[in-house]
């Protein structure tokens, strides 16, 4: 079946470390998304990509890094100077004119 | 302000009962989605609407282009219809192709 498969679900990580969150899909889409999510607020927009090796920032970009090397996949870093990083990770990837799909989400601890 | 404002952001129905939730949005828009968020976080696609009704099911979506208004219908209402129900706008506002802005979402309970 096509789909988007997001991992890990929950990840931990310490505090000046960079953590890796994996997106991928199946489903032959051209863009791919990262949002962001913290309680009490609309999904917000870290970086997109609408076609292999090219992306673009959204409107929270800062201490985020992404690639897209393949059409497939779309891995976000969340890096050591992202001040806030606890929150939930929601991938989505769609057709440049719509019909998107969302992925299941990483919950992102710092400890 | 937000660029997709939803009401109520909480909801309690008791099953059964006709449930409406309403967005509102101020910038140009080239569609309108409902999505459905369940307690463990992943997003399942309602619809995706730019003018007039769709309906699936139980659900009914609408939009008023004119008014930059649509409201999503749930009938008959069901405890498994418990979960958040957001409402996002796609846009070129910022100068981003096929941009989603999303509303806070709406919590829903439907009690048996």
């Amino acid at each position: 079946d096509g789909g988007i498969t997001q991992s890990p679900k929950y990840l931990f990580r310490k505090e000046g470390q960079n953590v890796t969150l994996s997106c991928e899909q199946n489903l032959n889409h051209d863009a791919m998304y990262w949002y962001r999510q913290d309680p009490g607020q609309g999904l917000r927009l870290i970086y997109y990509s609408q076609i292999v090796n090219d992306f673009q920032k959204g409107d929270i970009a800062e201490g985020y890094s992404v690639s897209r090397e393949k059409k497939e996949s779309f891995p976000l870093t969340v890096t050591s100077a992202q001040k806030n990083p606890t929150a939930f990770y929601l991938c989505a990837s769609s057709f440049v004119l719509g019909g998107y799909t969302f992925g299941s989400g990483t919950r992102l601890t710092v400890v | 302000k937000n660029e997709v404002e939803q009401s109520p952001q909480n909801l309690t129905a008791q099953e059964g009962e006709f449930i409406t939730i309403n967005c509102s949005y101020s910038v140009g828009i080239s569609a309108l989605h409902w999505l459905q968020q369940h307690p463990g976080g992943g997003i399942v696609s309602l619809f995706m609407l730019s003018s007039g009704k769709k309906k699936h099911g139980r659900l009914i979506a609408t939009i008023n282009i004119q008014e930059k208004h649509s409201s999503l219908h749930i009938t008959a209402s069901h405890p498994r219809d418990s979960a958040v129900y957001i409402c996002a706008v796609t846009s070129n506002y910022g100068g981003a192709t096929n941009k989603l802005i999303f509303g806070t979402g709406t919590l829903l309970a439907v009690q048996p």
